[in-house]
């Protein structure tokens, strides 16, 4: 059964204050891991697509990279309008499946 | 352009009632998909359409059911509420769908469903 796993379940960082989150994945055929934010009471808003190990986007202070296993989403100099939760998802299986499976997000709280 | 669009905004309902939540894409995306989000399980794909037929489907009883139009809106309707119900119900679409391997879905605000 395809799995993601997202650790720190939350992470509190002073504005300036660089550091990752992890997203792990067990899936089979990964099609694509996909990076996303969410503010509370919204849906969630795209930010990147992986679809091979050694891939890496950048945005602004965020930066996404791919392995085999696992994606990690590095936030350099985060500034408070950073806080949000942030979901990563994998699309796996044979193509025409659109089915994404998340993981249960890092809720990122960034201190002025 | 105008993104994923999802109404009502805010339900609710009480149990054993039914209810059914819109969903308009993003102009000129075919496929559909929903979600279900709760603090507990996060988001789960509920299932997803494409062309007016269903192409996938998540891990959820019967009472969940959805549909597509022509102009690739889709509706969700949950019959015989239960508590557990209550939830953020969200909906995302996608351009090119189909034999497409990678799609990047583009989620709408989500409607807020209590069932008391």
């Amino acid at each position: 059964e395809d799995q993601v796993t997202q650790s720190p379940e939350a992470l509190r960082l002073q504005e300036g204050e660089s550091s990752s989150l992890n997203c792990s994945y067990t899936v089979s055929g990964l099609r694509g891991l996909f990076w996303y934010r969410q503010d509370p009471g919204k849906g969630p808003e795209f930010l990147f697509t992986l679809y091979s190990a050694g891939e890496e986007k950048e945005k602004e202070r965020l930066k996404a990279t791919l392995t085999k296993k696992e994606s990690f989403l590095h936030i350099t100099a985060p500034k408070p309008e950073d806080s949000a939760t942030y979901l990563c998802a994998v699309q796996a299986g044979v193509s025409g499946s659109e089915k994404l499976v998340f993981g249960k997000g890092t809720k990122l709280t960034v201190n002025p | 352009k105008a993104g994923v669009t999802q109404t009502p905004r805010y339900l609710i309902k009480t149990r054993g009632q039914q209810v059914t939540l819109s969903c308009s894409p993003i102009s000129g995306h075919r496929s559909v998909s929903w979600y279900q989000q709760t603090p507990g399980q996060g988001l789960q794909f509920l299932f997803e359409y494409f062309s007016e037929t269903q192409r996938n489907k998540g891990n959820f009883p019967g009472r969940f059911s959805g549909r597509q139009f022509s102009n690739s809106r889709s509706e969700m309707n949950v019959s015989t509420l239960e508590l557990g119900d209550s939830a953020l119900y969200l909906c995302a679409s996608s351009f090119l769908g189909g034999l497409s391997s990678y799609n990047e879905q583009f989620f709408g605000p989500g409607t807020r469903l209590t069932v008391l």
